[in-house]
């Protein structure tokens, strides 16, 4: 059974970057099965997906983000990590790391963590 | 503004079904069988209910159902009980740059 764990700070300053890691157990991040993935979610909103990596290092990103987003994998360290730059207010949300399976559908998810974009 | 259109609330009584819409465009629900639904209980991650339309994961409930038809998915979740209340999301795989689309949530009150 995988398991994800989102880490990295919960404040981050306006025009800064965000720096977030999901670390993977129970499975190798170097599977074939899966692409690996970033979700944020808004205080009282939705979902949206930013991007997601495999472990080659072939990427997809959300458009409305790509100019400032950079999903990479360590798998050395059977991690992935998302870089947001020139973060502002409306970045502020809860990020989940979470698997991404070849039917487009997230099957394990991290518990989220909230980041927070205030001086 | 969400790319796939879910109602904002429903309702329902213990023991009964209620059904939750997911309406998109040709290039995402109507254009591939990629629909997937999630469950998310205030303040936890979600969880994967049903993918590739109508299929569950090992462990969810047979009470929860998918379907689809043209450009609209749909969730059905039959003898309802109080731990269904949550949030429920669509998503979608999307022949745009987007990829994946979300719908908007839609919010499951059991009375």
């Amino acid at each position: 059974q995988l398991q994800l764990q989102e880490s990295g700070p919960g404040l981050v300053k306006p025009s800064e970057t965000l720096s977030l890691t999901c670390t993977v157990s129970g499975g190798s991040i170097s599977s074939s099965s899966y692409y690996w993935g970033w979700i944020r979610q808004p205080p009282g909103k939705g979902l949206e997906w930013i991007g997601s990596i495999y472990y080659s290092g072939n990427t997809y990103y959300n458009p409305s983000l790509k100019s400032r987003v950079t999903i990479s994998v360590d798998t050395s360290k059977n991690q992935f990590s998302l870089r947001l730059t020139s973060v502002t207010a409306a970045d502020t949300a809860v990020y989940y790391c979470a698997t991404v399976n070849p039917r487009w559908a997230f099957d394990y998810w991290g518990q989220g963590t909230l980041v927070t974009v205030s001086s | 503004q969400s790319a796939l259109t879910q109602p904002a609330s429903v309702s329902g009584s213990p023991g009964q079904s209620i059904t939750i819409s997911c309406t998109g465009t040709s290039s995402d629900v109507g254009g591939y069988n990629y629909v997937s639904w999630y469950q998310q209980h205030p303040g936890k991650a979600p969880k994967l209910m049903i993918y590739e339309v109508s299929n569950r994961p090992s462990g969810v409930s047979n009470r929860f159902s998918g379907s689809k038809s043209g450009n609209t998915a749909s969730l059905t979740i039959s003898g309802l009980q109080a731990e269904d209340e949550a949030d429920y999301y669509c998503t979608s795989y999307t022949s745009s740059s987007t990829h994946v689309v979300f719908g908007g949530g839609t919010k499951l009150t059991v009375l």
